[in-house]
């Protein structure tokens, strides 16, 4: 069975400070995404990447930034955290091989910033 | 732009009754279609996917039609049952600079009374 796992699980931060989301995913899958969820409006794309070194804006990219060190790593950055920023994230992966491709979630990571 | 519509933010039914979650979306063309589920405390996985209008897509009971005429991806399921309650997401395949990536709606929660 596929593993995407983020951390932390849980985290709080002050605003103005910097903060730092991690996936990990055992798949081998080329593709990795971050998504945001908020009630009413869902899951929105924020980066992505098609392997390692690279990443790709989404719908929402701004006040974030993304680093794909290698296949199996995809960090979620931000370098001023705002309370606008507080939310669910979920990182997910996919094989590009496979179509259609079938994305693999994280359990999410919830990020409060007071 | 493109998007993926989900009019319903909560549904609630009895067991056994009749489930339908609608879902339109707005792009060119036919793209890939999907339904992912979420259950509480989890991330979303995948439900059911259909490549080509039209077709048809089931699991777990569940089914969604392709209908390219009206563009609309609706979830239907006879007989729900309480361990169905979840948050239900409308799901479109996009074409980004190097690769796709998956738009999702914004999603329906379902609650199922016994």
């Amino acid at each position: 069975e596929a593993a995407v796992t983020q951390s932390p699980r849980n985290k709080v931060a002050v605003t103005g400070g910097k903060v730092t989301l991690s996936c990990n995913q055992t798949n081998n899958h080329n593709n990795m995404y971050w998504y945001r969820q908020d009630t009413g409006h869902g899951l929105r794309l924020i980066h992505y990447s098609y392997g390692a070194g690279s990443t790709e804006k989404g719908d929402i990219p701004d006040g974030y930034k993304a680093s794909r060190p290698s296949q199996e790593n995809f960090s979620l950055i931000l370098e001023l955290a705002t309370p606008s920023q507080t939310s669910v994230y979920f990182c997910a992966s996919g094989d590009r091989d496979r179509v259609p491709e079938r994305l693999f979630f994280g359990h999410g990571t919830k990020l409060s910033v007071l | 732009g493109d998007s993926v519509i989900q009019m319903q933010g909560q549904v609630t039914l009895s067991e056994n009754d009749f489930l339908f979650i609608n879902c339109t979306y707005s792009t060119t063309g036919y793209p890939t279609l999907f339904w992912y589920v979420q259950y509480s405390g989890e991330g979303p996985q995948l439900l059911l996917q259909v490549t080509t209008a039209n077709n048809k897509g089931s699991s777990r009971g569940f089914e969604a039609t392709y209908d390219k005429g009206t563009t609309s991806f609706h979830l239907q399921k006879t007989s729900v049952q309480e361990i169905d309650s979840a948050v239900y997401y409308c799901a479109m395949r996009e074409r980004g600079n190097s690769g796709t990536y998956q738009r999702f709606g914004t999603g329906t929660k379902l609650q199922v009374v016994p």
